[in-house]
């Protein structure tokens, strides 16, 4: 079993939708949770980060951790065409340099 | 600000060749991480080099291995190469300041690597 599991989809949506992304993982040392997108050809970009439990919000997009039951999650609201893209979870424990990433799931939105 | 570059971007080798892959981080970033993405695996952790130093490293066979200069240029080795070594290899570059408890990786595009 993999440390950390993320359906890799695909998952296609209508353009405005809000799209949910997930992960879950089994290490409880994990303390930086971190969203990544990338583009086709290109190399992942950092979209949000968070250290520990909680909620993070960066405009469209809402990064929740609940570390008590392993599981993360990235919301998108009002999804765009551009937002078209894999999107991958990553993990860390201390330090946050050796990250361990899920599947990634390939998100494509219709306009 | 430059961003972190690859050299070559494309590779193609037979089986049993060694291949060396170059990573420039962005300037003044000092640690170079290394990490394989294939489709049936992801993006797994190769090594990650600090101040010349390997100072963590992933599961892979001794066949991979790395180094990094004084500059903090980096280069990755596949030694005796295998069909499944076929993947797209990312370079990532971070401040890693001392005391400081999050340091943002930023990932260079690549170079895909084909063995045939």
């Amino acid at each position: 079993q993999k440390e950390v599991e993320q359906d890799p989809g695909p998952l296609s949506v209508p353009e405005g939708a809000i799209v949910s992304l997930n992960c879950t993982y089994s290490n409880s040392a994990f303390q930086y949770f971190m969203w990544y997108r990338q583009y086709s050809r290109k190399g992942p970009e950092l979209l949000m980060y968070t250290y520990s439990s909680g909620n993070k919000e960066d405009g469209r997009f809402t990064a929740q951790v609940d570390k008590s039951s392993k599981y993360i999650s990235l919301f998108i609201r009002d999804s765009q065409p551009s937002d078209s893209a894999t999107y991958l979870c990553a993990m860390s424990d201390s330090g946050a340099q050796k990250l361990v990433f899920g599947q990634g799931t390939r998100l494509t939105i219709n306009p | 600000k430059a961003g972190v570059t690859q050299t070559p971007r494309y590779l193609i080798k037979t089986r049993g060749q060694q291949v060396t892959l170059s990573c420039s981080p962005i300037s003044g970033h000092r640690s170079v991480s290394w990490y394989q993405q294939t489709p049936g695996q992801g993006l797994q952790f190769l090594f990650e080099y600090f101040s010349e130093t390997q100072r963590n490293k992933g599961n892979f066979p001794g066949r991979f291995s790395g180094r990094q200069f004084s500059n903090s240029r980096s280069e990755m080795n596949v030694s005796t190469l295998e069909l499944g070594d076929s993947a797209l290899y990312l370079c990532a570059s971070s401040l890693r300041l001392a005391g400081s408890r999050y340091n943002e990786q930023f990932f260079g595009p690549g170079t895909r690597l084909t063995v045939l």
